[in-house]
Protein backbone atom coordinates (compact mmCIF):
# COMPACT_ATOMS: atom_id res chain seq x y z
CA UNK A 1 0.00 0.00 0.00
CA UNK A 2 1.16 3.28 -0.71
CA UNK A 3 1.89 6.16 1.77
CA UNK A 4 3.06 9.63 2.34
CA UNK A 5 4.33 10.96 5.46
CA UNK A 6 5.14 14.51 6.26
CA UNK A 7 7.32 15.62 8.14
CA UNK A 8 6.37 18.52 10.95
CA UNK A 9 3.03 19.86 10.44
CA UNK A 10 4.08 23.39 11.27
CA UNK A 11 7.44 25.28 9.97
CA UNK A 12 8.20 28.67 10.44
CA UNK A 13 11.26 30.39 8.45
CA UNK A 14 11.82 33.73 8.09
CA UNK A 15 11.37 36.02 4.72
CA UNK A 16 14.37 35.46 2.75
CA UNK A 17 15.35 32.27 4.41
CA UNK A 18 15.37 28.53 2.98
CA UNK A 19 12.47 26.71 2.95
CA UNK A 20 12.11 22.77 3.23
CA UNK A 21 9.28 21.33 3.39
CA UNK A 22 9.59 16.74 3.84
CA UNK A 23 8.13 14.39 2.07
CA UNK A 24 8.79 10.30 2.72
CA UNK A 25 6.74 8.26 0.71
CA UNK A 26 6.14 4.21 0.92
CA UNK A 27 5.43 2.32 -2.65
CA UNK A 28 5.45 -1.29 -3.96
CA UNK A 29 5.30 0.48 -7.40
CA UNK A 30 6.93 3.50 -9.47
CA UNK A 31 5.57 6.28 -8.03
CA UNK A 32 3.98 9.69 -9.14
CA UNK A 33 4.68 12.52 -6.40
CA UNK A 34 3.26 15.72 -6.25
CA UNK A 35 3.55 18.67 -4.03
CA UNK A 36 0.52 21.00 -3.57
CA UNK A 37 -0.61 24.44 -1.83
CA UNK A 38 -3.55 25.54 -0.22
CA UNK A 39 -4.18 28.77 0.60
CA UNK A 40 -7.30 29.87 3.22
CA UNK A 41 -10.27 28.72 1.98
CA UNK A 42 -9.20 27.64 -1.26
CA UNK A 43 -8.73 24.07 -3.02
CA UNK A 44 -5.38 22.60 -3.74
CA UNK A 45 -2.86 24.05 -6.49
CA UNK A 46 -0.18 22.05 -8.34
CA UNK A 47 3.12 23.22 -7.92
CA UNK A 48 5.16 20.40 -9.38
CA UNK A 49 5.17 16.94 -10.31
CA UNK A 50 7.84 13.76 -10.20
CA UNK A 51 7.03 11.55 -13.47
CA UNK A 52 10.17 9.68 -13.41
CA UNK A 53 11.69 11.02 -15.88
CA UNK A 54 14.51 14.29 -14.18
CA UNK A 55 15.00 13.29 -10.70
CA UNK A 56 14.78 17.38 -9.98
CA UNK A 57 11.75 18.87 -10.43
CA UNK A 58 10.84 22.12 -10.95
CA UNK A 59 7.27 23.89 -10.48
CA UNK A 60 6.05 27.06 -10.04
CA UNK A 61 6.69 30.39 -7.66
CA UNK A 62 10.41 29.08 -7.49
CA UNK A 63 9.74 25.80 -5.55
CA UNK A 64 11.47 22.81 -6.76
CA UNK A 65 11.86 19.49 -5.63
CA UNK A 66 14.26 16.35 -5.86
CA UNK A 67 13.21 12.70 -6.01
CA UNK A 68 15.30 10.46 -3.72
CA UNK A 69 14.95 6.97 -4.64
CA UNK A 70 17.27 5.57 -1.90
CA UNK A 71 15.75 7.65 0.95
CA UNK A 72 12.12 7.10 -0.49
CA UNK A 73 11.86 11.12 -0.61
CA UNK A 74 10.85 14.09 -2.38
CA UNK A 75 11.59 17.02 -0.34
CA UNK A 76 10.36 20.51 -1.34
CA UNK A 77 12.83 23.69 -1.13
CA UNK A 78 12.95 27.49 -2.21
CA UNK A 79 15.71 28.94 -1.66
CA UNK A 80 14.30 32.21 -0.67
CA UNK A 81 10.82 32.34 1.69
CA UNK A 82 8.67 35.13 0.07
CA UNK A 83 5.15 36.37 2.90
CA UNK A 84 3.08 35.25 -0.18
CA UNK A 85 4.29 31.28 0.72
CA UNK A 86 2.62 31.13 3.82
CA UNK A 87 0.05 28.40 3.26
CA UNK A 88 -0.33 24.44 3.72
CA UNK A 89 1.68 22.39 2.03
CA UNK A 90 0.45 18.73 1.15
CA UNK A 91 2.90 15.98 -0.78
CA UNK A 92 0.89 13.32 -2.49
CA UNK A 93 1.73 10.05 -3.68
CA UNK A 94 0.12 8.43 -6.93
CA UNK A 95 -0.28 4.35 -8.69
CA UNK A 96 -1.45 6.21 -12.14
CA UNK A 97 -1.31 2.38 -13.33
CA UNK A 98 -3.57 0.66 -10.60
CA UNK A 99 -5.43 3.19 -8.96
CA UNK A 100 -6.25 5.78 -11.63
CA UNK A 101 -6.38 9.57 -10.52
CA UNK A 102 -6.65 7.99 -6.91
CA UNK A 103 -4.09 10.67 -4.84
CA UNK A 104 -2.81 9.59 -1.54
CA UNK A 105 -2.01 12.96 0.55
CA UNK A 106 0.23 13.67 3.51
CA UNK A 107 -0.79 15.16 6.10
CA UNK A 108 0.13 18.69 5.98
CA UNK A 109 2.58 20.75 6.07
CA UNK A 110 1.68 24.85 7.48
CA UNK A 111 4.08 26.86 6.55
CA UNK A 112 4.77 30.41 8.14
CA UNK A 113 6.75 33.35 6.70
CA UNK A 114 7.93 36.13 9.49
CA UNK A 115 9.03 39.26 8.04
CA UNK B 1 -10.70 28.38 -19.98
CA UNK B 2 -13.13 27.82 -16.77
CA UNK B 3 -11.80 26.15 -13.74
CA UNK B 4 -13.39 23.51 -11.53
CA UNK B 5 -16.41 24.77 -10.32
CA UNK B 6 -18.51 23.04 -6.78
CA UNK B 7 -21.87 24.52 -5.80
CA UNK B 8 -22.72 25.14 -3.08
CA UNK B 9 -19.87 26.86 -1.59
CA UNK B 10 -21.22 26.57 1.88
CA UNK B 11 -23.81 24.33 3.38
CA UNK B 12 -25.39 24.30 6.68
CA UNK B 13 -27.25 20.92 7.73
CA UNK B 14 -28.48 19.38 10.74
CA UNK B 15 -27.91 15.38 11.86
CA UNK B 16 -29.99 12.91 9.66
CA UNK B 17 -30.29 15.45 6.63
CA UNK B 18 -28.83 14.17 3.54
CA UNK B 19 -26.97 16.76 1.62
CA UNK B 20 -25.61 16.87 -2.35
CA UNK B 21 -22.44 18.46 -3.91
CA UNK B 22 -21.94 19.29 -7.48
CA UNK B 23 -18.64 19.68 -9.20
CA UNK B 24 -18.73 20.96 -12.92
CA UNK B 25 -15.13 19.64 -14.29
CA UNK B 26 -12.84 21.96 -16.69
CA UNK B 27 -13.84 21.52 -20.07
CA UNK B 28 -12.88 18.68 -22.02
CA UNK B 29 -11.89 16.86 -18.41
CA UNK B 30 -13.66 13.41 -17.94
CA UNK B 31 -12.73 12.05 -15.04
CA UNK B 32 -14.01 13.61 -11.38
CA UNK B 33 -12.70 12.22 -8.13
CA UNK B 34 -13.94 13.48 -4.82
CA UNK B 35 -12.01 13.87 -1.18
CA UNK B 36 -12.95 14.94 2.17
CA UNK B 37 -10.59 16.73 4.47
CA UNK B 38 -10.62 17.26 7.82
CA UNK B 39 -8.95 19.08 10.51
CA UNK B 40 -8.08 15.66 11.93
CA UNK B 41 -7.97 12.80 8.96
CA UNK B 42 -6.37 15.20 6.33
CA UNK B 43 -7.13 14.63 2.63
CA UNK B 44 -9.16 11.48 1.88
CA UNK B 45 -9.88 10.17 -1.00
CA UNK B 46 -13.74 9.02 -1.94
CA UNK B 47 -14.27 8.19 -5.37
CA UNK B 48 -13.27 8.43 -8.74
CA UNK B 49 -15.71 8.78 -11.54
CA UNK B 50 -14.50 8.46 -15.57
CA UNK B 51 -17.35 8.23 -18.25
CA UNK B 52 -19.90 7.68 -16.06
CA UNK B 53 -18.76 4.78 -14.04
CA UNK B 54 -17.25 5.00 -10.38
CA UNK B 55 -14.01 3.37 -11.58
CA UNK B 56 -12.35 3.54 -7.84
CA UNK B 57 -13.70 4.36 -4.31
CA UNK B 58 -12.31 5.12 -0.58
CA UNK B 59 -12.95 3.35 2.33
CA UNK B 60 -15.98 5.60 3.58
CA UNK B 61 -19.27 3.67 4.63
CA UNK B 62 -21.68 3.72 2.29
CA UNK B 63 -23.63 6.68 2.99
CA UNK B 64 -21.65 8.68 1.04
CA UNK B 65 -22.29 7.55 -3.01
CA UNK B 66 -21.72 9.99 -6.00
CA UNK B 67 -22.24 9.57 -9.84
CA UNK B 68 -21.52 11.44 -13.13
CA UNK B 69 -23.04 12.62 -15.80
CA UNK B 70 -23.25 11.96 -19.52
CA UNK B 71 -21.75 15.67 -19.49
CA UNK B 72 -18.91 14.84 -17.32
CA UNK B 73 -20.35 16.77 -14.16
CA UNK B 74 -20.75 15.05 -10.80
CA UNK B 75 -22.27 14.86 -8.14
CA UNK B 76 -22.31 13.45 -4.30
CA UNK B 77 -24.84 12.55 -2.19
CA UNK B 78 -23.82 11.76 1.73
CA UNK B 79 -27.20 10.56 3.58
CA UNK B 80 -27.96 10.43 7.38
CA UNK B 81 -25.79 13.00 8.10
CA UNK B 82 -23.23 12.71 11.15
CA UNK B 83 -21.44 15.46 12.86
CA UNK B 84 -18.22 14.02 11.67
CA UNK B 85 -19.34 14.80 8.44
CA UNK B 86 -18.63 17.94 8.77
CA UNK B 87 -15.44 18.91 6.22
CA UNK B 88 -14.39 20.53 3.35
CA UNK B 89 -15.12 18.54 0.08
CA UNK B 90 -13.14 18.83 -2.73
CA UNK B 91 -13.22 17.74 -6.15
CA UNK B 92 -10.95 17.59 -8.93
CA UNK B 93 -11.11 17.03 -12.37
CA UNK B 94 -8.69 15.34 -14.97
CA UNK B 95 -8.64 14.65 -19.00
CA UNK B 96 -8.81 11.44 -18.48
CA UNK B 97 -7.69 8.71 -15.16
CA UNK B 98 -4.75 5.92 -15.62
CA UNK B 99 -3.00 8.19 -18.89
CA UNK B 100 0.73 8.56 -17.98
CA UNK B 101 1.47 12.13 -15.78
CA UNK B 102 -1.87 13.19 -15.08
CA UNK B 103 -2.89 16.29 -13.62
CA UNK B 104 -5.74 16.87 -11.35
CA UNK B 105 -7.47 19.98 -11.13
CA UNK B 106 -8.84 21.20 -7.70
CA UNK B 107 -11.92 23.48 -7.37
CA UNK B 108 -12.40 25.28 -4.28
CA UNK B 109 -14.54 23.16 -2.33
CA UNK B 110 -17.82 23.09 -0.60
CA UNK B 111 -18.07 23.32 3.20
CA UNK B 112 -20.29 21.23 4.95
CA UNK B 113 -21.53 22.06 8.58
CA UNK B 114 -23.20 19.61 10.34
CA UNK B 115 -25.45 20.58 13.32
Amino acid sequence: AQSVTQLGSHVSVSEGALVLLRCNYSSSVPPYLFWYVQYPNQGLQLLLKYTSAATLVKGINGFEAEFKKSETSFHLTKPSAHMSDAAEYFCAVSDLYNQGGKLIFGQGTELSVKP
Amino acid sequence: KAGVTQTPRYLIKTRGQQVTLSCSPISGHRSVSWYQQTPGQGLQFLFEYFSETQRNKGNFPGRFSGRQFSNSRSEMNVSTLELGDSALYLCASSLAPGLDVEEQYFGPGTRLTVT
